[in-house]
C-alpha cells in the first residue's frame, strides 16, 4: 500500500536551515497524475500548505513562503525533500509530506505521512 | 491568496445528530474544494474532493455540496468516531485551508 514517511531533525536552531525528506513506498513518484506536497501545522493550530513538486522537478510554492522554501525530488530514491531557510520560532510545527493526486479534474491530498515535529529553539 | 473561512469554529453534538459545517472562499473556486478529518496526533484524512466526490473507503454518511464560493460538509448521522476537527481546502490555486471546525461531544 502507499506509504509516506518523513525524516529529519526534531530540533533546529534559529536562523538555520531545515531539511526534511519524504520517502515514498508502494507507488512510483514518477506517475504523471501525482504531485508531492509539504504541509505544516503549528502546535494547536491549523494547516498551511508549503508547496509541491512534480516528478520532473517543476514546483509550485506558497507565495508567503516562496523566498525561503525549496522542494526537490529524487526519482532514483523515490523521495522528495523540503528545505526551509532562515528559521524562527514561528516555524515550529509538525511537518507533513503528502501525495497530491490529480483525478477527475481535481487536485486533492489523498495520502499523508505521519508527520515530523520540528522545534526551532536555541 | 484565497482565504477560506469555516463556520462554526467549533460545535457540540450528540451521537445520531446531523452535523453541517460550512466553508466560504474569498473568491470563486468552481468546485475545487476538499474536506479533511483530523484526529488528535494524527495526519488529516481526505473525506471529500471536488466539492462532492466521496473518497474511496469513506462512509456514505459524509457528503459535500456547493460550488463557487460556498460549500458544505454534512455528516448525516454522527457516530462516536466522527468527533474530530474538520478542514476545508481549496485546490484552485496555491492551496489554502480553512481554520478548522472542531466537533466535540455535547
Amino acid at each position: 500500500q502507499v506509504q509516506l514517511q518523513e525524516s529529519g531533525p526534531g530540533l533546529v536552531k534559529p536562523s538555520e536551515t531545515l531539511s526534511l525528506t519524504c520517502t515514498v513506498s508502494g507507488v512510483s513518484i514518477n506517475i504523471t497524475t501525482y504531485y508531492w506536497s509539504w504541509i505544516r501545522q503549528p502546535p494547536g493550530k491549523g494547516l498551511e500548505w508549503l508547496g509541491y513538486v512534480y516528478y520532473t522537478g517543476a514546483t509550485n510554492y506558497n507565495p508567503s513562503l516562496e523566498s525561503r522554501v525549496t522542494i526537490s525530488v529524487d526519482t532514483s530514491k523515490n523521495q522528495f525533500s523540503l528545505k526551509l531557510t532562515s528559521l524562527t520560532a514561528a516555524d515550529t510545527a509538525v511537518y507533513y509530506c503528502a501525495r497530491d493526486q490529480f483525478s477527475r479534474g481535481y487536485y486533492f491530498l489523498d495520502y499523508w505521512g505521519q508527520g515530523n515535529l520540528v522545534t526551532v529553539s536555541s | 491568496d484565497i482565504q477560506m473561512t469555516q463556520s462554526p469554529s467549533s460545535l457540540s453534538a450528540s451521537v445520531g445528530d446531523r452535523v453541517t459545517i460550512t466553508c466560504r472562499a474569498s473568491q470563486k473556486i468552481n468546485r475545487y474544494l476538499n474536506w479533511y478529518q483530523q484526529k488528535a496526533g494524527k495526519a488529516p484524512k481526505l473525506l471529500i474532493y471536488g466539492a462532492s466526490f466521496l473518497q474511496s473507503g469513506v462512509p456514505s454518511r459524509f457528503s459535500g455540496s456547493g460550488a463557487g464560493t460556498d460549500f458544505t460538509l454534512t455528516i448525516s448521522y454522527l457516530l462516536p468516531e466522527d468527533f474530530a476537527t474538520y478542514y476545508c481546502q481549496q485546490s484552485y490555486t496555491h492551496w489554502t485551508f480553512g481554520q478548522g471546525t472542531t466537533v466535540d461531544m455535547k
